[in-house]
């Protein structure tokens, strides 16, 4: 497994409450992504980034902030939690120089439940 | 609006049966990926298919590549129980900035979930 870990595993918290979750990485990949998982919606991303300070958004990202200040972590800020952001947030890492498939490799995501 | 379409959503199988898994996509990509989900757990890939004709095996799982259809495939054959996931095909689509011509912004079907019953 491609060295991703994502912490929390599990929380829940309450609406109107800040949360950040965080990936980190020792693979040195450039590229990093958080998607979430809801049922029949399969995976869509929230936020991406190329680089240090480099992010940009995507599908589903209203809500949401990310930062990234160093090569291998990646943070995911909910800064008002609501209920339609219970979902499993997956964190995943990618880089073209690594494989020429550019295949992205998932973390073990981390369900969070706002009540 | 980019669609990535999966069918079926849902198959129930008997061990030693073959099928197909469908995955269709409505915007140009050559760049095509399946991913294997266990229940509770992360994403596996499985195969890249990177051009138009390719096709992979991997033990009773092929996936194949149509660009100009617009389709990729997962075929099984002769189901088991531990092929028993849900399969997610994902389309690459856009650029990213610096990237150096690779693309890395997957859109994601739906999912198939597989049951593979005695």
């Amino acid at each position: 497994d491609a060295g991703i870990t994502q912490s929390p595993r599990h929380k829940v918290t309450e609406t109107g409450t800040p949360v950040t979750l965080r990936c980190h990485q020792t693979e040195n990949h450039r590229y990093m992504y958080w998607y979430r998982q809801d049922p029949g919606h399969g995976l869509r991303l929230i936020h991406y980034s190329y680089g240090v300070k480099d992010t940009d958004k995507g599908e589903v990202s209203d809500g949401y902030s990310v930062s990234r200040s160093k090569t291998e972590d990646f943070l995911l800020t909910l800064e008002s939690a609501t209920s339609s952001q219970t979902s499993v947030y997956f964190c995943a890492i990618s880089d073209p120089k690594v494989s020429h498939e550019d295949t992205q490799y998932f973390g073990p995501g981390t369900r969070l439940t706002v009540l | 609006e980019l669609k990535v379409e999966q069918n079926p959503l849902f198959l129930s199988m008997q061990e030693g049966k073959n099928y197909t898994i469908y995955c269709n996509y409505s915007t140009t990509s050559d760049r095509l990926y399946w991913y294997r989900q266990d229940p509770g757990k992360s994403l596996e890939s499985l195969f890249v298919l990177l051009s138009n004709g390719a096709v992979k095996q991997e033990g009773r799982l092929m996936a194949s590549l149509d660009t100009k259809a617009r389709l990729s495939t997962l075929h099984i054959t002769a189901a088991v129980h531990d092929l028993s996931a849900t399969y997610f095909c994902a389309v690459d689509i856009l650029s990213l900035p610096n990237y150096g011509g690779s693309q890395g912004n997957l859109i994601f079907g739906k999912g198939t979930k597989l049951s593979v019953k005695p």
